[in-house]
């Protein structure tokens, strides 16, 4: 069964609207998570870092503001896309590995494909 | 940007043939792993190779590991139009704390 489960799945929200994106880890706490963004036919790049208990850390080029990382559990990681426009549409997938480990692979949501009008 | 390339970007067999995808990164890494994805959905761990290991297989799969030309290949023996996804490695750098750098992977194509 699913270890990481990410929801919802697909979102159509209006310009301007906000949009929160949810990321569980079902097996194991995870004091960190990854939050990526896929564009259509094209690979993944990592956005943040979601740190539980403090300021998720932001990769260059990511606007902070405007994607919003909250890591309040060891189990639950949310990206709320604030203001959203249709250039923001995407698939966003989050990921976690068990904490403390090495070199283990890491456990990938579902994804959410996000479309902006 | 630090993105590993892969390639080819597209490949195209036909069934029972063997597939082969390379990848390049740039940096030192604890482990690469290499992920399929069905278009549209999220990413299926395939296998996992440390930096110490040069060769891992797993089923119809074969994943070889250069560190010193920092490459790395993924074969499909006996290729199945099932396996038709994009592929992609994805590298761990030494003390990147399991933060993912993914190539630009490589859009499989198996047709009867």
């Amino acid at each position: 069964g699913a270890v990481v489960s990410q929801h919802p799945s697909r979102v159509i929200c209006k310009s301007g609207t906000s949009v929160k994106i949810e990321c569980r880890s079902l097996d194991f706490q995870a004091t960190t998570m990854f939050w990526y963004r896929q564009f259509p036919k094209k690979s993944l790049m990592l956005m943040a870092t979601s740190n539980e208990g403090s300021k998720a850390t932001y990769e260059q080029g990511v606007e902070k503001d405007k994607f919003l990382i909250n890591h309040a559990s060891l189990t639950l990681s949310t990206l709320t896309v604030t203001s959203a426009h249709p250039e923001d549409s995407s698939f966003y997938i989050c990921s976690t590995a068990k904490s403390g480990t090495k070199n283990t692979e890491a456990f990938f949501g579902q994804g959410t494909r996000l479309t902006v009008v | 940007s630090q993105q590993g390339e892969e390639d080819p970007q597209a490949l195209s067999i036909q069934e029972g043939e063997n597939a082969t995808m390379n990848c390049s990164y740039k940096t030192s890494i604890n482990n690469l792993q290499w992920y399929r994805q069905n278009s549209g959905r999220g990413l299926v761990h395939l296998i996992l190779i440390r930096s110490n290991e040069r060769e891992k297989h797993s089923g119809r799969l074969r994943v070889t590991l250069d560190t010193s030309k920092k490459s790395s290949s993924l074969l499909i023996t006996a290729s199945r139009a099932a396996d038709t996804a994009s592929y992609f490695c994805a590298t761990d750098a030494a003390g990147g704390g399991n933060k993912l750098t993914f190539g630009t992977g490589t859009q499989l194509k198996v047709e009867l």
